[in-house]
């Protein structure tokens, strides 16, 4: 089982719809979750971070957390062609180093 | 431009040469990451750096590969005896230690042939 596990996709949503991407983690003690964008070539931009369980809103985005589940996701509200990439799902299992353990991502399209 | 700066942006090598990658951090970043990633994988954690010091490497990190950060700026990633299942994006990440975001570079793409 991997440590951080995400859909590869393509996951293909219309235009100003809500796009939800899915992430599970195996670790409990997992500290804090991280969604990146990634664009083709790219490198990863980070779009927020989580700690603790519940809803975390930035603008169109919305992380949810549940530990109990083992469980993270983001909503993305009204989405945007250009929101069409590569979303990375990351798990930081230790408070202080920050060395995080990415999913292999889910490929993310926007249909105008 | 204040961001991550990775050289070279592309490597083509051949199998059994050595490579070396550099990586300039963000001004004042103490913690400088080196992540891994193959095509349609997510980035792997290879090592990282707290100034100078390096505390912590993969098990992925093999003898061949080798990293520095000597006076606690920049940082440089050596493969000897490259082979081809090297071949990958080498990213460098660097933060403040206080901060939450770590900021990627563009990544330096390896190709053993």
């Amino acid at each position: 089982q991997k440590e951080v596990e995400q859909n590869s996709g393509p996951l293909s949503v219309p235009e100003g719809a809500i796009a939800s991407l899915n992430c599970t983690y195996s670790d409990r003690g997992s500290q804090s979750f991280f969604w990146y964008r990634q664009y083709s070539g790219k490198s990863p931009e980070l779009i927020m971070f989580i700690y603790s369980n519940g809803d975390k809103e930035d603008g169109r985005f919305t992380a949810q957390l549940n530990k109990a589940s083992q469980y993270v996701s983001l909503l993305i509200r009204d989405s945007q062609p250009s929101d069409s990439a590569t979303y990375l799902c990351a798990v930081n299992r230790s408070q202080g180093a920050q060395k995080l353990v990415f999913g292999q991502g889910t490929r993310l399209t926007i249909n105008p | 431009d204040t961001g991550v700066s990775q050289d070279p942006r592309h490597k083509i090598t051949k199998r059994g040469q050595n490579v070396t990658f550099r990586c300039d951090p963000i001004s004042e970043h103490n913690r400088l990451y080196w992540y891994r990633q193959t095509l349609g994988q997510g980035p792997e954690f290879l090592t990282y750096f707290q100034n100078e010091a390096q505390l912590e490497k993969s098990r992925l990190l093999s003898d061949r590969f080798s990293a520095e950060r000597p006076k606690g700026s920049f940082s440089t990633l050596e493969i000897q005896r490259t082979e081809q299942g090297d071949s990958a994006m080498y990213l460098c990440a660097s933060r403040f230690i206080g901060n939450t975001e770590a900021f990627f570079g563009q990544g330096t793409r390896l190709t053993v042939v």
